[in-house]
């Protein structure tokens, strides 16, 4: 139901928009989480949008580092850099709110590799 | 913003042994902590919702508690589909926070 983008390999200062499209749902009435995940580390919350009506909540170490957008049209999500860092290097999941509320996410996607080096 | 400070960070376990996790929150969240199971190379699975509610095809092995700020996941006896890296997640308060995490290995 959810399907990301495929594996970037960026060099530090470009610019990066990846993708996450749903299917099979109504795209506007969900909340989409996007998680990044280093390697070897832990799951951190980078924030949340409301496709329906693009309403944003970033995480205060996220806020001003990236910029999340909807497209409820074509019923995907992005996650958008406007210049990497090799500190950016990490996995990138979204996730689809369950039925009736914000914040449980029960449906996600396989993952965007990013790779940032010089 | 809210901290989950989950423990242990990694265990060894065998199959049938009765595991407990436990994150506890830096201030009160009501029922709102969900619970996930990571698998290598893979997103992570939805397990436990609102402390307690086991999510649908979720054996009944899983189960989550919570006394006052602390919340707890026990399975009861463990499989070898269970050796996985289980998180918290707290849904109360933005910004939303997830524990550090547990690994499950095999003893």
């Amino acid at each position: 139901q959810l399907v990301q983008s495929g594996t970037e390999v960026k060099k530090p200062g470009e610019s990066l928009k990846i993708s996450c499209k749903g299917s099979g749902y109504s795209f506007a009435g969900y909340w989409i989480a996007w998680v990044r995940q280093m390697p070897g580390k832990g799951l951190e919350l980078m924030g949340i949008i409301y496709p329906g009506d693009s309403d944003t909540r970033y995480s205060p170490s996220f806020q001003g580092q990236v910029t999340m957008s909807a497209d409820k049209s074509v019923s995907t999500a992005y996650l958008r850099w406007s210049s990497l860092e090799a500190s950016d290097s990490a996995m990138y999941y979204c996730a689809k709110s369950k039925v009736g509320t914000t914040t449980v996410f029960n449906y996600w996607g396989q993952g965007t590799l990013v790779t940032v080096s010089s | 913003a809210i901290q989950m400070t989950q423990s242990p960070s990694s265990l060894s376990a065998s199959v049938g042994d009765r595991l407990t996790i436990t994150c506890r929150a830096s201030q009160g969240i009501s029922d709102d902590l969900g619970w996930y199971q990571q698998k290598p190379g893979k997103p992570p699975k939805l397990l436990v919702s609102d402390t307690s509610r086991l999510e649908t095809g979720v054996p009944s092995r899983f189960s989550g508690s919570r006394s006052g700020t602390g919340f707890t996941l026990t399975i009861s006896s463990l499989q070898p589909e269970d050796f996985a890296t289980y998180y918290c997640l707290q849904d109360s308060n933005y910004p939303l926070s997830f524990g550090g995490g547990t690994r499950v290995d095999i003893k």
